[in-house]
């Protein structure tokens, strides 16, 4: 596609289940990226892909979170037993290269609601 | 984390310029002035960036003061589609994997 896809859109889930959220980025980007924003926040970095080095997961914010990215493409943000403080809106975007200035893409999120 | 800071809200009136402030005192040589805006319910969406000298595109200019440590975004007629949160993030070239997100400025325009 065009654009940075994720899906679901919007995602409901009872606390202590797990979810998995993806994205799909601009095909060809190298470098994936995870934030979140809370109702009325900025975005908070939590994690980074980029080609086949070792991710960046210094804004994880706790070992319930994990990502992967499988063949350097799709990528899937799973939290596990959910919290109703990870509700929010978790975001996806995606660049041609960390060696350049390109700016970001990004999708439209995922809004997760935990309840 | 070289650091943002941005008025939590402006209002403008339609078809008249818009002028977006944003202080970064303490940013390095190496990091660069990026804008990005994100409108309801959508991803932010890039803007403009630069390093030291001006910077128009189809979608805006950003203006750097020559010590850097102020930039302004300019949109030169605003219209209702513009009303969005307008955030001003320094993007450092040799570390440039994640982008530090305040809480931007929210924009609202009158018709």
């Amino acid at each position: 596609g065009a654009g940075v896809s994720q899906s679901p859109s919007n995602k409901v889930t009872e606390k202590g289940k797990d979810v998995e959220l993806r994205c799909d980025p601009i095909s060809g980007h190298t470098a994936l990226y995870w934030y979140r924003q809370s109702l009325g926040q900025g975005l908070e970095f939590l994690i980074y892909f980029q080609g086949n080095s070792a991710p960046d997961k210094s804004g994880l914010p706790s070992d319930r979170f994990s990502a992967e990215r499988t063949g350097g493409s799709v990528s899937t943000l799973t939290i596990q037993r959910t919290q109703q403080e990870d509700s929010a809106v978790y975001l996806c975007a995606s660049s041609p290269s960390t060696v350049t200035n390109y700016g970001y893409t990004f999708g439209s999120g995922t809004r997760l609601t935990v309840v | 984390d070289a650091k943002t800071t941005q008025p939590n809200s402006m209002e403008s009136n339609e078809e008249e310029p818009v002028h977006l402030p944003c202080n970064h005192s303490t940013i390095s040589g190496t990091d660069y002035i990026h804008w990005y805006r994100q409108l309801p319910s959508q991803g932010p969406e890039y803007v403009i960036h630069g390093l030291t000298s001006n910077v128009n595109n189809r979608m805006a200019s950003l203006a750097i003061a020559e010590d850097r440590k102020s930039s302004t975004l300019i949109l030169h007629r605003a219209t209702l589609r513009d009303a969005a949160v307008y955030y001003c993030i320094l993007r450092d070239v040799y570390n440039f994997n994640k982008f530090y997100f305040g809480s931007g400025t929210k924009l609202n325009v009158k018709p």
